[in-house]
């Protein structure tokens, strides 16, 4: 079967940095997305990996290891608004997504 | 550029009434379309997939329907609903061609069945 995981929550301090961790088995591999989603809103895209390494985009960072089916989104200089949900997706061999549950991230001042 | 709107944004429904949710998407051409159910503190739940007019995919059997009568529109359906079919629906859309696949999202229907 197909299988994504993450940790349900996690809680990190302002202006610190926080890494959100997922594994997944999948039936192929067309890439990883991460999302964000705030509390009763729709999920927004933040990042997309394919190839093995680190892709920086701001205050945020995913890196993705094909052999060892991780990906970990980190986020740098936390901030109050960085409270949200962080969904982790992986698009299988029939470009379908296959979602993870979502990892609640609190932040606390 | 492309919006996706979906309707109503809120529902509370009788259980056994019937059930229609509207997506539209504009500023893009043959889109693949998707609703998903995400239930409180789940992750998102495929549900129906269409790459066309009248094309309809179907990922988990229950009581709900979906179609697609229009290249940019997407509908989800039941004729009876069910307690369990309470949850926060989202339409997304995304590019035809196969690849890289990014998903957008509608701002979501919030259902409530009593």
């Amino acid at each position: 079967g197909q299988n994504i995981d993450q940790p349900t929550e996690m809680t990190a301090t302002e202006g610190a940095i926080v890494q959100i961790n997922c594994t997944y088995q999948t039936s192929g591999f067309n890439g990883l997305f991460w999302y964000q989603q705030h509390a009763g809103e729709a999920p927004t895209f933040l990042s997309y990996n394919v190839l093995d390494g680190l892709e920086e985009k701001g205050r945020f960072s995913s890196f993705l290891s094909r052999s060892k089916g991780y990906s970990y989104l980190l986020l740098k200089e936390l901030q109050m608004k960085d409270s949200a949900s962080y969904l982790c997706a992986v698009m299988d061999s029939n470009y379908q997504l296959i979602w993870g549950a979502g990892t609640k991230l609190i932040i606390k001042p | 550029s492309q919006t996706i709107h979906q309707w109503p944004a809120t529902l509370v429904q009788p259980v056994g009434s019937p059930l229609s949710l509207e997506c539209t998407v504009e500023g893009t051409s043959n889109p693949n379309l998707y609703w998903y159910r995400q239930a409180a503190g789940r992750g998102l739940q495929l549900l129906f997939y269409s790459v066309g007019i009248g094309q309809i995919s179907s990922e988990v059997p229950q009581n709900l329907s979906a179609s697609r009568p229009q290249d940019r529109q997407f509908i989800l359906s039941s004729k009876k609903l069910l307690l369990s079919d309470s949850g926060f629906y989202l339409c997304a859309w995304s590019a035809l061609a196969g690849g890289y696949n990014e998903q957008f999202f509608g701002p979501g229907t919030r259902l409530t069945v009593l």
